[in-house]
């Protein structure tokens, strides 16, 4: 069936590194992906999204590349603050038919950034 | 702000009890999709709902039923609660009913059973 999956965390940084947070996924056909983040006591918001293979997503300085080859949506920022601790959900929505829109998340990581 | 109100925001009750969560889309959006957060399952997918008609069913218990109203706010109903229910029910809407257009979620309620 078709699922995704994302490193465990938690993953600590110090203001400034580099952040990865790896995802993988398996679907058939040829699905959308996103990745959502949601801060304390909110609810997700979605970061970026791709909508098909090569595609790269970008917003608030953290990118993904929609891999087809390698089935990876991996999430990166060249430059994490303090304010980007949160938990990172990787998800795909399945594209067949055009009448289903749930998506299917991975597990969360949560990312803590040390001033 | 999201745009999509969910109430209550905290729901306290009992083993055997019957709860109504409630959820107002974004203005213009005709899906609405609910949403099971636990510690162990993680972000299941619970049902989804497009303009008024149902869509897409996950893994939702029998014991758990919902509905989108022709205003487009949507309820789900939750009986016979155990304790493994208690979790945070998050509900998200779109423009679309397909899995390319944006959702955007609620605040959740979170659901204690005791």
């Amino acid at each position: 069936g078709n699922s995704v999956t994302q490193m465990e965390g938690p993953v600590t940084l110090s203001e400034e590194a580099f952040l990865t947070i790896n995802c993988t996924y398996t679907a058939t056909g040829y699905p959308s992906l996103f990745w959502y983040v949601q801060y304390p006591g909110e609810g997700l918001q979605l970061l970026l999204k791709a909508t098909k293979a090569d595609d790269k997503g970008s917003n608030k300085g953290f990118e993904a590349t929609y891999r087809k080859e390698t089935t990876s949506f991996h999430l990166e920022k060249g430059s994490v603050q303090v304010s980007d601790s949160a938990v990172y959900f990787c998800a795909l929505g399945r594209n067949y038919g055009g009448s289903q829109g749930n998506l299917i998340f991975g597990k969360g990581t949560k990312l803590s950034v040390k001033p | 702000d999201s745009g999509v109100t969910q109430t209550p925001k905290h729901l306290i009750t009992a083993t055997g009890q019957r709860v109504t969560l409630r959820c107002s889309p974004r203005s213009g959006d005709l899906s609405v999709y609910w949403y099971q957060q636990s510690l162990d399952q993680g972000l299941q997918f619970l049902i989804q709902y497009y303009n008024g008609e149902e869509r897409a069913k996950g893994n939702i218990l029998e014991r758990f039923s919902a509905q989108q109203f022709p205003d487009l706010h949507s309820e789900l109903n939750l009986s016979s609660l155990e304790l493994g229910d208690s979790a945070l029910y998050f509900c998200a809407s779109s423009v679309g009913q397909e899995a390319h257009t944006e959702a955007f979620f609620g605040q959740g309620t979170r659901l204690t059973v005791v």
